[in-house]
């Protein structure tokens, strides 16, 4: 089975732009998290998707937004960037959205903002 | 709210030795905790979880780690470490209490893993 893909992997932009990032699930996983990591404040939760309906979100401002299609595939997306927002954006899928199951992670897209 | 430690920012070992990465957590409920690792430039590689049952868990690459309800840990472990062993290493915890309200998974700050030949 493939792994969770994120496209782009690599993304250069300039302050006030915007981006979207997408992300696709493991074939047959309706979940999808989006997290945001920096070296200063590590791994933080984004949101979550399930069934093309957001069931959580983490504490961003309103330029972050996400959606889910009825594939199961992910885009979030950031509107007037700010040089903050520079990070490693992970995707990750797991099979239902039940507390157990294991969230499988994408390699990640790495965005930097100038 | 659920929280989840780990305490130690880098551990070093040498190759051979046992080693140990720390993690503890703060729930209302039951803990579901899972350990991941990172190797550089990638995304996070699942190892471990605990949801329930034997204390000890058994996961990828020779880790285990050991349930402590009382001490509220869930360190990770290994044997003989290896130099392969070297990267990121993150515990996360979901509070099952919570996830009647959609409750998210908390990462740790991370633990850097060195091994020296």
């Amino acid at each position: 089975k493939a792994g969770v893909t994120q496209t782009p992997r690599y993304l250069i932009k300039t302050r006030g732009q915007q981006v979207t990032l997408s992300c696709s699930p493991i074939s047959g996983h309706r979940s999808v998290s989006w997290y945001q990591q920096t070296p200063g404040q590590g791994l933080q939760f984004l949101f979550e998707y399930f069934s093309e309906t957001q069931r959580n979100k983490g504490n961003f401002p309103g330029r972050f937004s996400g959606r889910q299609f009825s594939n199961s595939r992910s885009e979030m997306n950031v509107s007037t960037l700010e040089l903050g927002d520079s990070a490693l954006y992970l995707c990750a899928s797991s099979l239902d959205r039940v507390g157990t199951d294991t969230q499988y992670f994408g390699p990640g897209t790495r965005l930097t903002v100038l | 709210a659920q929280s989840v430690a780990q305490p130690e920012d880098q551990v070093n070992v040498a190759e051979g030795n046992p080693l140990t990465v720390k993690c503890t957590y703060s729930v209302s409920g039951n803990p579901y905790l899972f350990w991941y690792v990172q190797y550089p430039n990638r995304g996070l590689q699942f190892l471990l979880k605990y949801i329930t049952g034997d204390n000890l868990v058994k996961g990828s690459y020779g880790f285990e780690a050991e349930f402590n309800k009382s001490q509220t840990s869930f360190h990770l472990k290994k044997p003989s470490a290896l130099v392969s062993d070297s990267a990121l290493y993150f515990c996360a915890v979901r509070d099952m209490n919570e996830y009647s309200s959609a409750s998210k998974i908390i990462f740790g700050s991370g633990t850097r893993l060195s091994i020296r030949p």
